[in-house]
Formats: structure tokens, C-alpha cells, sequence
């Protein structure tokens, strides 16, 4: 079936760093979505995407947090400076949401495992 | 805001009996009911969506659902301990609307 991919699988970097991580979504799919996840709890809402704007954020997306798509490229999500608080999974996520209710579907990549020292 | 409650937290059944896990969730403009399992370690899937009122079948999966009364559900027939994962129920307005998740049910049916 349809694949996200996301890149790195893994990350760690100090405190303060900046970091990218990146998400190839399903190339016809027309919302993307960042959500956090910490070890084996509940998947937070971060941040939705679409036709290059945000149009939905959580109070969890804080003022360090960007996301963007520059021509259908990855959908990237920047944090600068990172806190050892951001240390979680983050998964993306894409749906096509034009047509009948399967289009509504979320298809979620691997997940990239953040760790913040 | 929308607030999705799953219960119970977690479940433990033997291998053959049916399970069955809650979804409440708060805003009655929602329009996605779907129900999404993630097995550890890996990326979370959708198993089965519902729009309207009523009941709907996969193969050992039903999807129940009542927006008159904020509630859906999940029914596994003949529990399998491949069916052991965390179930997330999930909700949207639809349209670009985010998606709400519950916490999860953790369900581990034993052989």
C-alpha cells in the first residue's frame, strides 16, 4: 500500500541544536500532519498542513517549532533550539481527504526516535 | 476542544473471546470515527472508519457507532495474540480538521 517515509530514523544531538526532521508523505496525498509521540503513550497532535499553510496547531508546537514543504519536496519539521523535552517520537503522517470516507485515512511513517541531551 | 476518552486503559482476554474497547469524544460537529492499532515500536495503521450512525463490519472487526450519544466502538470476534498492540480510537470534524486521538487501549490477548 501507500508509504510514508520519514528521515532520519534516529536522532540525537545536545541540547540547543537545532534539528530537521524530514517526511516524504504519499505523493498524491494533500494534508500532512507532525504528531509526538513519548514511549508507548498517547500520540499528541502537533501540527497540520495544507496547501502550503498551517492550519491547525497544538499548544504542544511551540514557538521553536516550523514546518514547511517547499515544492512538494519533504515535509519538514525544524526545531530551533531543541529542549530535552522535546526528546519523543515524531511521527508524520498524510491523507488525501478529497472524495469518500477512505480518503480520510491517515497514513503514518516509521516515526523518527528524537533524543535530546 | 475536542477531548476522546478510550477505555478500559488496558485489556487482557484469551485467545477466542471477543473484545470490546470505548471511544467517547466531545465535539458533536465530528464526522471521522476511526479506529487505529499500533504494534510496538512500529507506526500506527488504520484498521476501520465510520461516518454515519450505525454498525460496520471487516472480516473480525465491527465498528460501532452512536454520535447521538459521543460514543464508538471496537469489537474484535475471536481475539488472536497478534491482535496483542495499542489501540488508538481517533476523531476529526473532516476537511482538513485535525485528528484527535485517544490514549490508547492497550490490549494483549494471551494464547
Amino acid at each position: 500500500g501507500p508509504k510514508v517515509l520519514q528521515i532520519p530514523s534516529h536522532q540525537i544531538i545536545d541540547m540547543g541544536q537545532m534539528v530537521t526532521l524530514n517526511c516524504d508523505p504519499v505523493s498524491n496525498h494533500l494534508y500532512f500532519y507532525w504528531y509526538k509521540q513519548i514511549l508507548g503513550q498517547q500520540m499528541e497532535f502537533l501540527v497540520n498542513f495544507y496547501n502550503g499553510k498551517v492550519m491547525e496547531k497544538s499548544k504542544l508546537f511551540k514557538d521553536q517549532f516550523s514546518v514547511e514543504r517547499p515544492d512538494g519536496s519533504y515535509f519538514t519539521l525544524k526545531i530551533q533550539p531543541t529542549a530535552l523535552e522535546d526528546s519523543a517520537v515524531y511521527f508524520c503522517a498524510s491523507s488525501l481527504e478529497l472524495g469518500g470516507p477512505s480518503s480520510y485515512e491517515q497514513y503514518f511513517g516509521p516515526g523518527t526516535r528524537l533524543t535530546v541531551l | 476542544q475536542q477531548k476522546v476518552q478510550q477505555s478500559p486503559e488496558s485489556l487482557i482476554v484469551p485467545e477466542g473471546a471477543m473484545t470490546s474497547l470505548n471511544c467517547t469524544f466531545s465535539d458533536s460537529a465530528s464526522q471521522y470515527f476511526a479506529w487505529y492499532r499500533q504494534h510496538s515500536g512500529k507506526a500506527p495503521k488504520a484498521l476501520m472508519s465510520i461516518f454515519s450512525n450505525g454498525e460496520k463490519e471487516e472480516g473480525r472487526f465491527t465498528i460501532h457507532l452512536n454520535k447521538a450519544s459521543l460514543h464508538f466502538s471496537l469489537h474484535i470476534r475471536d481475539s488472536q495474540p497478534s491482535d496483542s498492540a495499542l489501540y488508538l480510537c481517533a476523531v476529526s470534524r473532516a476537511g482538513g480538521y485535525k485528528v484527535v486521538f485517544g490514549s490508547g487501549t492497550r490490549l494483549l490477548v494471551s494464547p
